[in-house]
């Protein structure tokens, strides 16, 4: 069964500041990974999706690496703002996915 | 619709009662799934549709859960006699035919059993 991990589970930052989030999974067979965000009471919206074949995909102030020899996902977000304060999800497809717990973010004004 | 609808959007059970909580995926999405999110964690995989066939269902909790999708379109999760364990937000999701692809999820159902 596929474990992710995600580290830290909370974090919280000054406005302008960079974001790293860490994203660690145990079976690399896998289609692609999902990165997600989600707020409070609310459904997903996905961020990114990195194909297995892939190393890295960049949509605006974030990119998100993949290394799947490592197991291992990187989103980064960079000069973080007020309204970036969610919860991220990592999501492993291997058909279906398999979620992490999310890291909580607070960005603070 | 242009994004996966559920409905309801919340759904107050006394404990013991029988709930159906509806998906209604993106128009030509062969794929439909359904997880469920405690408070506080990441979603969990319930269920797999691929158009009406129910591919797999290895992620619900017991035999009092059952989902299906007749006409290979909506989804119905069905939880009969609901316990309070049960009290989470059922997420569904619905992609193209192809295991590569993203899948869309909806808003989600919260369930609250009392």
């Amino acid at each position: 069964k596929q474990e992710v991990t995600q580290i830290p589970a909370a974090l919280s930052v000054p406005e302008g500041e960079n974001l790293v989030l860490n994203c660690s999974f145990t079976d690399s067979a896998i289609y692609n990974l999902q990165w997600f965000r989600q707020d409070p009471g609310k459904g997903l919206t996905s961020l990114l999706l990195i194909q297995s074949s892939q190393r890295e995909q960049t949509s605006g102030r974030l990119n998100a690496s993949l290394d799947k020899s490592s197991g291992r996902s990187t989103l980064y977000i960079a000069a973080s703002q007020p309204g970036d304060s969610a919860t991220y999800l990592c999501a492993i497809n291997d058909y279906k996915l398999s979620f992490g717990a999310g890291t909580t973010v607070t960005v603070r004004a | 619709g242009a994004g996966v609808s559920q409905s309801p959007r919340y759904k107050v059970a006394k404990r013991g009662q029988d709930v159906a909580l509806r998906c209604d995926p993106i128009s030509g999405h062969v794929s439909l799934f359904w997880y469920q999110q405690a408070l506080g964690q990441g979603p969990e995989f319930l269920t797999y549709f691929q158009n009406e066939a129910q591919l797999d269902k290895s992620g619900l909790p017991s035999d009092r859960f059952f989902a299906e999708r007749p006409e290979g379109s909506v989804s119905t999760l069905k939880i009969q006699r609901t316990q309070q364990e049960d009290s989470a937000v059922y997420l569904c999701a619905s992609s193209h035919n192809r295991a590569d692809q993203p899948q869309h999820f909806g808003d989600g159902t919260r369930l609250s059993i009392l």
